[in-house]
């Protein structure tokens, strides 16, 4: 069964940096493109960011382009997400999931989450 | 983006009955439509992607329709499991969006 499991969250302040991980196992990592979401403490869904499967691409939501990074490391299968000038906003939990793969992938497995507070 | 409304955002109904949510999207986005359940405290998971397509392993109670602009996802013979909020989202383009989320009461 597909694994990924966040790790990296925590208090920060605001202007704050974090570095988000997600491990991931049970599939062949570097076959597929992969993604963060995240949902604001009683709020919907956001898409943050997505990258492709080797790297080469990646996409980001206008809330956090020029602030967060998307990496990745197909040799340990670990996914990134490096967070620069939080803001109270970005509040969260972050989800990491497994595109589907093909030409109009969604979403097909998610990990547990792992909650960003940003706040003095 | 692709705007993505979903409606109604929050229903109630009987152990056993019917329920359904629509989704609406702002253009066209085929069959690109994906809904997810959300339980309390959990993460979301896949139920239906390219619009009718269940995931392995989900009970054929859950079945989804549209193509276009217009979906809906229709749940027959609820059960209490089923409490969870339900999320549509449109992958046609590459900067996905999600609808704002259906929270399901059971009576």
């Amino acid at each position: 069964e597909v694994q990924l499991l966040e790790s990296g969250g925590g208090l920060v302040q605001p202007g704050g940096s974090l570095r988000l991980s997600c491990t991931a196992s049970s599939f062949t990592f570097n076959l597929y493109a992969m993604g963060w979401v995240r949902q604001a403490p009683g709020k919907g869904l956001e898409r943050v960011s997505t990258i492709g499967h080797d790297g080469d691409t990646t996409d980001y939501a206008d809330s956090v382009k020029g602030r967060f990074i998307i990496s990745r490391d197909n040799s340990r299968n670990i996914l990134y997400l490096h967070m620069k000038s939080l803001r109270d906003e970005d509040t969260a939990v972050y989800y990491c999931a497994k595109d589907s793969g093909g030409f109009n992938p969604y979403f097909d497995y998610w990990g547990q989450g792992v909650l960003v507070t940003v706040s003095s | 983006d692709i705007q993505m409304t979903q409606s109604p955002s929050t229903l109630s109904a009987s152990v056993g009955g019917r329920v359904s949510i629509s989704c609406r999207a702002s253009q066209s986005i085929n069959i690109w439509l994906a809904w997810y359940q959300q339980k309390p405290g959990k993460a979301p998971e896949l139920l239906i992607y390219d619009a009718s397509k269940l995931k392995g392993g989900v009970p054929s109670r859950f079945s989804g329709t549209g193509s276009g602009t217009e979906f809906t996802l229709t749940i027959s013979r609820l059960q209490p499991d089923d409490v969870a909020t339900y999320y549509c989202q449109q992958y046609k383009t590459y900067s996905i969006t999600f609808g704002q989320g259906t929270r399901l009461e059971i009576k």
